[in-house]
């Protein structure tokens, strides 16, 4: 079945600098690739979302890239700022419209 | 507005007891999934169903079941619950198999 892994776990930039995590799957097959974001003690949502036929898409101050070819793509912050600090999690939809999370990335933002 | 509910945000059991755990949608979505949350692990898929009546197993369905009645509600179910269900569990629906709205989430601690 489907696999995704997530780099980096935890990731402390200063505010007004990049971020950037990284996923990897493993099902070829696999066509969309969510990213979500869960503020402490509140419920995952979708922040963005890309499809195995598009390479980069963009909303803001985010985008997210993505590799076929080397199976792998990135979510891509901008312009940190400190209500961006949160647990980040990617996604891949595998067999059977299911999704198969990676471990999470813990960012956080310095002011 | 997609609005998901849980029965309960925290839950307190014994070894052994039977837990009953529900989520309730208002969108009519067709799709409902039970994940657990673990910190270092991500979401982790536990059982899905795509319509009523009807359930699959995710990638940990062991020591679980569900029941999906009514379209709107979708139950999990710990049969004789072990310490090592001690999680948060998250309850999510969606449309089409895209994006899934999650709910506020069921901390259980099992003693």
């Amino acid at each position: 079945g489907e696999n995704v892994e997530q780099h980096p776990s935890t990731l402390s930039v200063q505010e007004g600098d990049s971020a950037v995590i990284k996923c990897t799957y493993s099902d070829s097959a696999s066509n969309y690739f969510p990213w979500y974001k869960q503020e402490l003690g509140k419920r995952p949502q979708l922040i963005i979302d890309i499809r195995s036929n598009v390479g980069e898409k963009k909303d803001q101050r985010i985008a997210v890239t993505l590799n076929k070819t080397a199976k792998h793509f990135s979510l891509h912050i901008t312009e940190t700022q400190p209500e961006d600090s949160a647990v980040y999690f990617c996604a891949a939809m595998g067999y059977g419209n299911k999704l198969v999370f990676g471990a999470g990335t813990i960012l956080r933002v310095k002011s | 507005d997609v609005k998901v509910t849980q029965s309960s945000r925290y839950l307190v059991k014994r070894t052994g007891e039977k837990v009953f755990l529900e989520c309730v949608q208002d969108m009519d979505h067709e799709n409902m999934f039970w994940y657990r949350q673990d910190p270092g692990l991500g979401l982790r898929l536990i059982y899905f169903s795509y319509d009523v009546k009807m359930k699959e197993k995710g990638d940990i369905p062991e020591g679980y079941s569900v029941s999906r009645e009514k379209k709107e509600r979708f139950s999990l179910i710990l049969e004789s619950a072990s310490t090592n269900q001690t999680s948060m569990y998250l309850c999510a629906s969606s449309f089409g198999g895209i994006e899934q709205f999650f709910g506020p989430g069921t901390r259980l601690t099992v003693l």
